[in-house]
């Protein structure tokens, strides 16, 4: 089975310029998230899609983030004007769940943004 | 929101050494607790996972306790060997949102 696919795998921007990431998440998978990773933390949730729906964006800033999940498969996180403080690694994970009980998270690879 | 604390931020263990990283979190309502490890330049991959209504749960050399109660986790890796080297993470679920621990890395040393 594959695994969630992350495009590109690095990207290196200047501050104000604006920065898109894709992800395809795992065949069948309703759920799909995107997180932030800053460096020495752990993953911090940016938002939730079931299917093609917003399910929780509660952290996400969104005067300069925006992500979409159209036809509910692929997504795409976009940021717009990057600050020096959105460098991280930007993870997309994808889960079976589709409400009630609790299933598994899978993360693809990532995305490094370093923003000079 | 669930609030998330993990310890130690580093460990460092000989080979064939067990290693135990514990977790405390803050909202009783949380009720799924996985365990991710992260290598370098990698996503971080689910290697054991524990749901509320079980107190234990082993896979191999691995290893997860859960005190409800006590509202703590604990992850066990049981004979290390240089490719448990990675970095660690607790996380649980509350509302249907993961939150993480800070991470622990564990270095294996030969």
């Amino acid at each position: 089975e594959a695994g969630v696919a992350q495009s590109p795998r690095y990207k290196i921007i200047e501050k104000r310029q604006s920065v898109a990431f894709w992800c395809n998440p795992i065949s069948g998978h309703a759920t799909l998230y995107w997180y932030q990773q800053i460096l020495g933390q752990g993953p911090k949730l940016l938002i939730q899609f079931q299917n093609n729906g917003v399910v929780d964006d509660s952290q996400l800033p969104k005067d300069r983030f925006s992500a979409e999940r159209l036809k509910g498969v692929d997504s795409t996180l976009k940021i717009q004007p990057a600050k020096l403080e959105d460098s991280a690694v930007y993870l997309c994970a994808s889960s079976p769940w589709t409400g009630g009980t609790v299933s598994e998270q899978y993360f693809g690879p990532g995305t490094r943004l370093t923003v000079t | 929101g669930e609030n998330v604390e993990q310890h130690p931020s580093t460990l460092s263990v000989q080979e064939g050494d067990s290693a135990v990283i514990k977790c405390t979190y803050s909202d009783s309502a949380s009720n799924y607790f996985p365990w991710y490890k992260q290598e370098l330049g990698k996503g971080p991959q689910l290697i054991i996972d524990i749901r509320s209504n079980v107190g234990e749960k082993k896979d191999q050399r691995i290893a997860v306790t859960l005190n409800k109660t006590a509202k703590h986790f604990s992850l066990h890796i049981t004979e290390t060997q240089p490719e448990d080297s990675a970095v660690y993470f607790c996380a649980a679920l509350n509302d249907y949102k993961l939150s993480f621990g800070a991470g622990t890395t564990v270095t294996v040393r030969a």
